[in-house]
C-alpha cells in the first residue's frame, strides 16, 4: 500500500499569514493528489485534485503543486475560515489512502 | 440539490451487523462512482470502499475485507454498506463520497453528513 505522510502534523498561524503544507507518498503516484479541508464535526471538502486543480468554488488562495513523490497545499494568506485540519489523498491505486492531517490552528 | 444523506449508524454489540444507506440527490447517481470513508473518534481519514457506476468493480481496505460488503441499487439512487462480524476499531463516523466525473485523477467532490457508527458492549 502506498502510504502518505503529511508534515507538519500541527501548525499555528496568524490572520494573513503564508501556510505550506507538506505529503510525502511513499512511491510515486504522478499527480494523482488530492487535498481536502475539514472543519471540526464536517464533513472534508475538496480543495485541490490532480495535485494542482483548483475544485470549483474554492478560493484561489489555496494552491498545490508537486509531483511523483513530494507535494506542497499552500494557502497565501491565511483567513480565519481556513483553520481546520488539512488531508491529502493519493487515487493513484487502492487503497485510496489519506495523509494523516494537518491541523491549522489560531497563533 | 446535490447532496448525499448517510443513515442507519448507530450502537451496536461487537460481533453484530449493521447496515448503512446513502441516499444521493440532485445528480446522475447511476453514472458515479461511489465510496465509504470513515474517521474514528479524533483521528484522521481512512478509505473504506469504492464501487463503480454500475457495481461490477468493487474495493475494500484490508482492514474491513471479508466482513464488509458494499453494493447500489442505481433504481433508487442509493449506497450501502453492510457491516458483519464489528469489531470495537470499527468505532467512527461513515461517509460516502461521490467520485468526481470526467477527471483520471477522480477524487471525492461530493461528500455526506455522516453517520456513526459505535460498537460497544
Amino acid at each position: 500500500d502506498i502510504q502518505m505522510t503529511q508534515s507538519p502534523s500541527s501548525l499555528s498561524a496568524s490572520v494573513g499569514d503564508r501556510v505550506t503544507i507538506t505529503c510525502r507518498a511513499s512511491q510515486t503516484i504522478n499527480k494523482y493528489l488530492n487535498w481536502y479541508q475539514q472543519k471540526s464535526g464536517k464533513a472534508p471538502n475538496l480543495l485541490i485534485y490532480g495535485a494542482s486543480t483548483l475544485q470549483s468554488g474554492v478560493s484561489s488562495r489555496f494552491s498545490g503543486s508537486g509531483s511523483e513523490t513530494v507535494f506542497t497545499l499552500t494557502i497565501s494568506s491565511l483567513q480565519l475560515e481556513d483553520f481546520a485540519t488539512y488531508y491529502c489523498q493519493q487515487t493513484f491505486t487502492t487503497p485510496r489512502t489519506f495523509g494523516q492531517g494537518t491541523k491549522v490552528e489560531i497563533k | 440539490e446535490v447532496q448525499l444523506v448517510e443513515s442507519g449508524g448507530g450502537l451496536v454489540k461487537p460481533g453484530g451487523s449493521l447496515r448503512l444507506s446513502c441516499a444521493a440527490s440532485g445528480f446522475t447517481f447511476s453514472i458515479s462512482g461511489m465510496n465509504w470513508v470513515r474517521q474514528a473518534p479524533g483521528k484522521g481519514l481512512e478509505w473504506v470502499s469504492s464501487i463503480n457506476s454500475a457495481g461490477s468493480h468493487i474495493y475494500y481496505a484490508d482492514s474491513v475485507k471479508g466482513r464488509f460488503t458494499v453494493s447500489r441499487d442505481n433504481a433508487n439512487d442509493s449506497l450501502y454498506l453492510q457491516m458483519n462480524s464489528l469489531r470495537a476499531e470499527d468505532t467512527a463516523v461513515y461517509y460516502c463520497a461521490r467520485d468526481k466525473l470526467h477527471t483520471a485523477v477522480i477524487p471525492f467532490d461530493l461528500w455526506g453528513q455522516g453517520t456513526l457508527v459505535t460498537v460497544s458492549s
